[in-house]
């Protein structure tokens, strides 16, 4: 299995909303990541986990939260965004350390009305 | 910190024409090397890969990249493209026993029929 699951495809929701987007692997990877990939732009780095510890936040607004429950999942817990942070959310994961090479899932597209 | 800098934004050639998409990195240390590409509405998929050994490197559909240390490159080629390799390139630097990956701002490449 060497894919990484993202739910849900799609979410709109509202300035006042609170909403989860989430991942899963089963690769036995140790690191985990979200990226922010808005159109016709790179995927921007925003936080990684790693051996489920929150190793690197990219200053992301505190409107974003992520979580790891365990090695094989990731939250990112959203909570008043606003319009502007419409985007593609990019999980990835890759094992730790020297051969760090990122699977990415599919994404979930976000807009925030 | 590391970075990345991809130096074609846009680049349009006609099916069977030799491919050639700028990478620099910056980075003073060991780095690990990718190539990502993302077709029209879908994920990141991994191209290639550079950890160690060989500097050329060879990818999924007919693509290879050179590693040039010295001139700190890592340059994606297809001798012939094909119409269906229009997509968006992005090149991504990893420093050694770091978790961040980092992406340059990409390369759309459209092929002409």
């Amino acid at each position: 299995d060497t894919e990484v699951t993202q739910t849900p495809k799609h979410l709109v929701m509202g300035m006042t909303n609170k909403k989860s987007l989430k991942c899963e692997q089963h690769m036995g990877h140790r690191a985990m990541y979200w990226y922010k990939q808005k159109a016709k732009k790179p995927p921007e780095l925003m936080f990684v986990y790693s051996y489920e510890k929150l190793s690197i936040n990219e200053s992301v607004p505190s409107r974003f939260s992520p979580e790891c429950p365990n090695s094989s999942l990731l939250n990112l817990h959203l909570h008043a965004l606003q319009p502007e942070d419409s985007a593609l959310y990019l999980c990835a994961s890759s094992h730790s350390g020297d051969l760090t090479e990122a699977f990415f899932g599919q994404g979930t597209r976000l807009t925030v009305v | 910190a590391q970075s990345v800098s991809q130096h074609n934004h846009h680049v349009i050639l006609s099916e069977a024409a030799s491919l050639e998409l700028g990478c620099n990195y910056s980075y003073g240390g060991t780095v690990n090397l990718f190539w990502y590409v993302q077709y029209p509405g879908q994920h990141l998929q991994l191209l290639l890969k550079y950890f160690s050994g060989d500097p050329l490197v060879k990818g999924i559909k007919g693509f290879e990249a050179e590693f040039i240390k010295s001139k700190f490159s890592f340059n994606l080629r297809k001798p012939s493209v094909q119409w269906s390799d229009t997509a968006e390139y992005f090149c991504a630097v990893n420093a050694r026993r770091d978790d961040k990956i980092i992406f340059g701002k990409g390369t759309r490449l459209h092929i002409l029929p």
